[in-house]
């Protein structure tokens, strides 16, 4: 069955701190992964999208890693700050299958 | 250039009623998605539309329908609307890939 599965579900940081997001997914076929991050109540922004052959991609604070071979990924963001309290939510793609989504990890940055 | 627009922003229904929500695309973008996301959770795929065709449909009944115009322009409808059915609809519309979402509309059904 095509999943993707987050964690932490919630978390909680204080403004300034580092935090790292995971992604596992049994997603195939596996075409890319991508991250969003949604505001509460707004649609969802891309942040990263990463192809099979693509270990590191950065965006601003965001860096996003991919294992194909493991099927994991992570989002680590620097520095937090107050706006990147959101949701992030991982995306595997499947090329003309269709997209999988996770139910996302609710971050909240404290000041 | 404006992003994805949706309409209506909010809205309210009863059980059994009927609700046609609408999104406009990005200019030039050919390929419209319909998702719906309950509170908590991540959005759940419910169509997808290329070049006025239908290319995908997501576990949904059939009270769930869309179509695509000419234009591009998207609406998607529900019949004999549900309690569940209230979450937030999103549409996302895309050129080469990448996915490009509005903002979204708010159904509350009674």
């Amino acid at each position: 069955k095509n999943q993707v599965e987050q964690s932490p579900q919630s978390l909680i940081i204080l403004e300034g701190k580092n935090c790292t997001l995971q992604c596992n997914y049994t997603v195939s076929p596996f075409s890319n992964l991508r991250w969003y991050k949604q505001d509460t109540g707004r649609g969802p922004v891309s942040l990263t999208i990463m192809t099979f052959s693509e270990n590191t991609k950065s965006n601003g604070r965001y860096t996003a890693t991919l294992d194909a071979d493991t099927k994991q990924s992570s989002l680590h963001i620097t520095a937090s700050q107050l706006s990147d309290s959101a949701s992030y939510i991982c995306v595997v793609s499947r090329g003309a299958d269709g997209l999988t989504f996770g139910k996302g990890t609710h971050l909240i940055i404290q000041p | 250039d404006a992003g994805v627009t949706q309409s209506p922003t909010h809205l309210i229904k009863t059980r059994g009623q009927q609700v046609t929500l609408r999104c406009s695309p990005i200019s030039g973008h050919k390929s419209v998605s319909w998702y719906q996301q309950v509170l908590g959770q991540g959005p759940q795929f419910i169509f997808q539309y290329y070049e006025k065709e239908e290319r995908g449909r997501g576990n949904f009944p059939d009270r769930f329908s869309a179509r695509q115009f000419p234009n591009y322009s998207s609406e998607l409808n529900v019949n004999a609307l549900l309690l569940g059915d209230s979450a937030l609809y999103l549409c996302a519309s895309s050129g080469t890939g990448e996915l490009f979402f509005g903002e979204g509309s708010r159904l509350t059904v009674l």
